[in-house]
């Protein structure tokens, strides 16, 4: 049983293109995190959520604690984007303790 | 301001020995966890350390084990291992923890042969 679902799992999009990744899991969170992987391990965190949206330049993430789901848009799409996008969730109140989303892998062609 | 650091990044053991990562956090970070990634798991949550003490613990068995010193440098070890844990292992630092930017190192590769 996965706490955490994403989708797409692989994504190719031509440089331009608008894109959304979503992410919707089954249990009580106190935050949303999205995470870029590029290859060779590094992980960074584009955003953590709690409720409603937040941009970030190309960048934007909603959450609807409702529905538990979360998306993560990238407007304008550029090569440099291609990687792959995890959807993380915090289930602990006072302490980073994650359910990980399968991840979506990402290319974006020029 | 430097960033989380990890350390041997490759590495490659025998099944059967044992194994210590070490990571130190940004600097004034408490919190510190770490993470295994598989292909065929993807990442998962191993244990959180704050302020010496292990505040949240993942689904692992007992020869996967950490430990965070006074100055916030945490190590984790893995004893017995076996072809399976071949894996990225990433640790993570935040202020506090939840509700704080999460910041990862580049990890470290483990190769069981």
């Amino acid at each position: 049983k996965n706490e955490v679902e994403q989708s797409p799992q692989n994504l190719t999009a031509q440089e331009g293109e608008f894109i959304t990744i979503n992410c919707s899991y089954s249990v009580g969170i106190s935050a949303l995190h999205w995470l870029q992987q590029h290859p060779g391990g590094g992980i960074v965190s584009l955003f953590m959520l709690s409720s409603g949206k937040k941009k970030h330049g190309r960048l934007i993430a909603t959450i609807n604690i409702q529905e538990k789901h979360s998306s993560l848009h990238i407007t304008a799409s550029h090569p440099r984007d291609s990687a792959v996008y995890i959807c993380a969730v915090s289930i602990s109140n006072t302490g980073n303790q994650f359910y990980f989303g399968t991840g979506t892998s990402l290319t974006v062609i020029p | 301001k430097a960033g989380v650091t990890q350390t041997p990044r490759y590495l490659i053991k025998t099944r059967g020995q044992q194994v210590t990562l070490s990571c130190s956090p940004i600097s004034g970070h408490r919190s510190v966890s770490w993470y295994q990634q598989t292909p065929g798991q993807g990442l998962q949550f191993l244990f959180e350390y704050f302020s010496e003490t292990q505040r949240n613990k993942g689904n692992f068995p007992g020869r996967f084990s950490g430990r965070q010193f006074s100055n916030s440098r945490s190590e984790m070890n893995v004893s017995t291992l076996e072809l399976g844990d071949s894996a990225l292992y990433l640790c993570a630092s935040s202020w506090s923890g939840s509700g704080n930017t999460i910041y990862f190192g580049e990890g470290s590769w483990l190769t069981v042969v």
